[in-house]
């Protein structure tokens, strides 16, 4: 079945950095567009980034563009979330998802998600 | 950017109710609506895409309806496994969720 394990959470200092990956199987990862999700601590869902099956379209939340950048490697199943310049605000569980159709264009939904990491961007 | 809004914040049920969530979104979405729940500490399950698709092995006492700006998620009987937090989600442009609700036993 759908195996979705995200890593490299943590607590990291503003203005640094972080990347968070993405472990997926159970399914063809490189038939799939993939997202970032987070969810601050006791608050709702929010969008953060998507990448094509392929790599070749990515688009971002305002929220974060310029500072994140997402990518994938379909050689390794995995999916990257590279975080830089972070945020009190950026403090939040980050989970990566599946989009719901296969290739392109994306759908926007997600019909599988992982378990999430944590990222506390405090001094 | 569009924006979704849940009634209620909070409801309280009994096992065997019928509820009904409402989501409103701030202009039209067409049938590009999702309804996840959610469970303490674990990630988002999807329920229905496309307002009123269920997903594959989701029990058929959930069911989802609407289009445009206005969509409702009803649980037909409630069971002890549904009292979770439940959000809907735009994706006609990019996405967004509404900002939940929380189903906890009456």
């Amino acid at each position: 079945q759908v195996h979705l394990v995200e890593s490299g959470g943590g607590v990291v200092q503003p203005g640094r950095s972080l990347r968070l990956s993405c472990a997926a199987s159970g399914f063809s990862f490189s038939a799939y567009g993939m997202h970032w999700v987070r969810q601050a601590p006791g608050k709702g869902l929010e969008w953060v980034a998507v990448i094509s099956y392929d790599g070749t379209n990515k688009y971002y939340a305002e929220s974060v563009k310029g500072r994140f950048t997402i990518s994938r490697d379909n050689s390794k199943n995995t999916l990257y979330l590279e975080m830089n310049s972070l945020r009190p605000e950026d403090t939040a569980v980050y989970y990566c998802a599946k989009d719901g159709w296969k290739a392109a264009p994306v759908s926007y939904y997600f019909d599988y998600w992982g378990q999430g990491t944590l990222v506390t961007a405090s001094s | 950017d569009i924006q979704m809004t849940q009634s209620p914040s909070t409801l309280s049920a009994s096992v065997g109710d019928r509820v009904t969530i409402t989501c409103r979104a701030s202009q039209s979405v067409s049938t590009w609506l999702a309804w996840y729940q959610q469970k303490p500490g674990k990630g988002p399950k999807l329920l229905i895409h496309t307002a009123s698709n269920l997903e594959s092995g989701v029990p058929s006492r959930f069911s989802g309806s609407g289009s445009g700006t206005e969509f409702t998620l009803t649980v037909s009987s409630l069971q002890p496994d549904d009292f979770a937090t439940y959000y809907c989600q735009q994706y006609n442009n990019f996405s967004t969720f509404g900002q939940g609700t929380k189903l906890d036993i009456k």
